[in-house]
């Protein structure tokens, strides 16, 4: 496809459990970010990736948080142990240019629910 | 200081008004500054980058105030299909790339 795309689209999973986010990247973008949104609130920065390495992880919330990303493509957002306060939204982004000097593409998003 | 603050509004106008949204950013080496839209429950796209000289986009118009480090989007004859939340971004303080978005300001435009 032509944009990022992102899945599951939506997971709802049970407190304690372990839950992976996928995000495909548009063929060719060298920056991927992550980010999450709560509902009524802004974005919050996770982490940040230039190629296959992360400048910047800077933003996630704690060490149940993890993520990588593989031949400059496809990264996993990784979240162990879920909380109810994990639910939101997890928006994923790519730009052509590296160093934050490019237009933000994003997925969907994939809605989080923890119960 | 936080690294970029916006009023979250929202700020309700009728059609054809004027409105102004300010944002200001806490790190002064920023270069790359933008202007993303948000409608309800979709992905935010961007609406325009900001350049140093100002820039005009047909309604829309951002300028860039170092001096004050602030951004500012401006919109003439708003339209009912304005109504979204306007998200303003800069780097983050740190260098490293990374991109911080504002909380959005929350724009409604009245028949």
């Amino acid at each position: 496809g032509a944009g990022v795309s992102q899945s599951p689209s939506n997971k709802v999973t049970e407190k304690g459990k372990d839950v992976e986010l996928r995000c495909d990247p548009i063929s060719g973008h060298t920056a991927l970010y992550w980010y999450r949104q709560s509902l009524g609130q802004g974005l919050e920065f996770l982490i940040y990736f230039q190629g296959n390495s992360a400048p910047d992880k800077s933003g996630l919330p704690s060490d149940r948080f993890s993520a990588e990303r593989t031949g400059g493509s496809v990264s996993t957002l990784t979240i162990q142990r879920t909380q109810q306060e994990d639910s939101a939204v997890y928006l994923c982004a790519s730009s052509e240019l590296a160093g934050g000097a490019g237009e933000l593409f994003f997925g969907e998003g994939s809605r989080l629910t923890v119960l | 200081r936080k690294e970029v603050e916006q009023d979250p509004g929202p700020f309700n106008v009728p059609e054809g008004a004027t409105v102004a949204f300010n944002c200001t950013y806490s790190n002064s080496a920023s270069q790359s500054f933008f202007w993303y839209r948000q409608d309800c429950r979709k992905e935010p796209k961007l609406l325009m980058s900001v350049y140093s000289s100002g820039n005009e986009d047909g309604r829309f118009t951002a300028q860039l105030n170092r001096a004050s480090q602030y951004i500012s989007l401006l919109i003439r004859d708003s339209k009912l299909s304005d109504s979204a939340t306007y998200l303003c971004v800069v780097p983050g303080s740190s260098n490293t790339g990374k991109l911080i978005f504002g909380q959005g300001t929350t724009l409604q435009v009245k028949p």
